[in-house]
C-alpha cells in the first residue's frame, strides 16, 4: 500500500522569508502523481502544485516550487516570499497515474504553516 | 462558475442513526469522490462515483454507501453511526471526459458530529 509521510507537524516562518515543507512517500508504482494541497480555516482543499512522476523537471507555480527526488521518494514544497495568506494546513498527496491524479488520493497528516508578521 | 457545493455544512447525529450528505460537482465535472477527514488527520478516500456507479473504493466498511444521479450530483450515506464516524466529510469532483490530467476540486465539507 502507498503511504505518505509528513514529518513536520508545524512550521513557522517570517513574512517574506522562504520555507520548505517536507514529504516522503512509499510506492511500488512507476507512474504516479504527487500533489501539495492547502487547507485554510475555510476547510476547502486547494491544489497548490502537482508533479507527474515521469517528468524530471520540478514543477513551479509562481512562489511555489517543488524538489522532486524520485529515487529518494521525496517531494518537498518550497514557498518563497511567504505571505500572511499562505498560513494554512498543507497536505502532501499521492495518486497512481490513471486519470491525472483524480483517482483516490493518499494524503499525509499535514503540516501546519504559521506566518509570523 | 459555481464550484463544488456540499450540504449541510454541519450535522449532529446520535450513535446508531443514519445520515445522508449531499454534493453537487463543479460545472462540467462528471466524477465525484468522497473523503473522510478526522480531526488532526489528512483526508482518507472513501469512494468515487462515475456514470452513476461506484468505480473505486477505499478501505471503508459497507456502512458507507453512495449514489450518483444523472445530473452528476452525489450522496454519501452512513448507516449505524459510530462515535468514530465524527469527521469532516469532503466531496471532490473532476472531469473524466476532460483532459487526462483533470485535477480534483474540493467542496468546503460537511462537519458530522456523532454523540
Amino acid at each position: 500500500a502507498q503511504t505518505v509521510t509528513q514529518s513536520q507537524p508545524e512550521m513557522s516562518v517570517q513574512e517574506a522569508e522562504t520555507v520548505t515543507l517536507s514529504c516522503t512517500y512509499d510506492t511500488s508504482e512507476s507512474d504516479y502523481y504527487l500533489f501539495w494541497y492547502k487547507q485554510p480555516p475555510s476547510r476547502q482543499m486547494i491544489l497548490v502544485i502537482r508533479q507527474e512522476a515521469y517528468k524530471q523537471q520540478n514543477a513551479t507555480e509562481n512562489r511555489f516550487s517543488v524538489n522532486f527526488q524520485k529515487a529518494a521518494k521525496s517531494f518537498s514544497l518550497k514557498i518563497s516570499d511567504s505571505q500572511l495568506g499562505d498560513a494554512a494546513m498543507y497536505f502532501c498527496a499521492y495518486s497512481v497515474g490513471r486519470s491525472g491524479g483524480a483517482d483516490g488520493l493518499t494524503f499525509g497528516k499535514g503540516t501546519h504553516l504559521i506566518i509570523q508578521p | 462558475d459555481a464550484g463544488v457545493t456540499q450540504s449541510p455544512t454541519h450535522l449532529i447525529k446520535t450513535r446508531g442513526q443514519q445520515v445522508t450528505l449531499r454534493c453537487s460537482p463543479k460545472s462540467g465535472h462528471d466524477t465525484v469522490s468522497w473523503y473522510q477527514q478526522a480531526l488532526g488527520q489528512g483526508p482518507q478516500f472513501i469512494f468515487q462515483y462515475y456514470e452513476e456507479e461506484e468505480r473505486q473504493r477505499g478501505n471503508f466498511p459497507d456502512r458507507f454507501s453512495g449514489h450518483q444521479y444523472p445530473n452528476y450530483s452525489s450522496e454519501l450515506n452512513v448507516n449505524a453511526l459510530l462515535l468514530g464516524d465524527s469527521a469532516l466529510y469532503l466531496c471532490a469532483s473532476s472531469s473524466d471526459r476532460g483532459a487526462y490530467n483533470s485535477p480534483l476540486h474540493f467542496g468546503n465539507g460537511t462537519r458530522l458530529t456523532v454523540t
